[in-house]
């Protein structure tokens, strides 16, 4: 089964200040990296994926996430925050099982508070 | 397009009662699913229906159940309210495949007194 670890459930920052927060999943197979976003009492929205392809992802919001194999890692920077980036960022992990269905699975989320 | 909607927005219960929410999804999409949403357990899955059919469940007492129409609206259902069922639940709607992006409805804001 697939697992995923956020490492920081809190992430205080200055404004400006460059940020990282950390994903950590388990799979032996070929998997699918997300990060999504939810702002106080919004649902979660996409912020990036990882298919296949390039390790880097970035998204148009100037955050980008890299895949690491080897460590099993997506750890999702930016190099500059904003006041208006607080919020909750999860990372999920899903695949496709051999039966066409699959079971996302998401961290415990790590909350972002950019200070001014 | 029109985004995942969820009805009602917020509900308030007392312990033993049932309570049924309501998600429409994006047009298009076959596949809902349903996450519990609490401050100490995260982001937990309930499960998925995909053409009207439950295809993934999570870990959950069959207190719990869905179930999916052939507009692709979904119901979930909770019967038997218990204080620890209070949370934030949320519907997303997709493709149904492993690389789809899930895109989430406001949720329902659930409190059981």
């Amino acid at each position: 089964a697939q697992s995923v670890t956020q490492l920081d459930s809190q992430v205080p920052v200055f404004e400006e200040a460059p940020v990282e927060l950390r994903c950590n999943y388990s799979s032996s197979v070929s998997v699918y990296l997300f990060w999504y976003v939810q702002y106080p009492n919004q649902g979660l929205q996409l912020l990036l994926k990882y298919l296949s392809g390039s390790t880097l992802v970035e998204s148009i919001n100037g955050f980008e996430a890299e895949i690491n194999k080897s460590q099993t890692s997506f750890h999702l920077r930016k190099p500059s925050v904003h006041i208006s980036d607080t919020a909750e960022y999860f990372c999920a992990v899903s695949y496709t099982e051999s039966g066409g269905s699959y079971i996302p699975t998401f961290g415990r989320g790590t909350s972002l508070i950019v200070h001014p | 397009k029109a985004g995942v909607t969820q009805t009602p927005r917020y509900l308030i219960k007392t312990r033993g009662q049932q309570v049924t929410l309501s998600c429409s999804p994006i047009s298009g999409h076959r596949s809902v699913s349903w996450y519990q949403q609490t401050p100490g357990q995260g982001l937990q899955f309930l499960f998925e229906y995909f053409s009207e059919t439950q295809r993934n469940k999570g870990n959950f007492p069959g207190r719990f159940s869905g179930r999916q129409f052939s507009n692709s609206r979904s119901e979930m259902n909770v019967s038997t309210l218990e204080l620890g069922d209070s949370a934030l639940y949320l519907c997303a709607s997709g493709h149904g495949t492993g690389s789809d992006t899930q895109y989430f409805g406001p949720g329902t804001r659930l409190t059981v007194l």
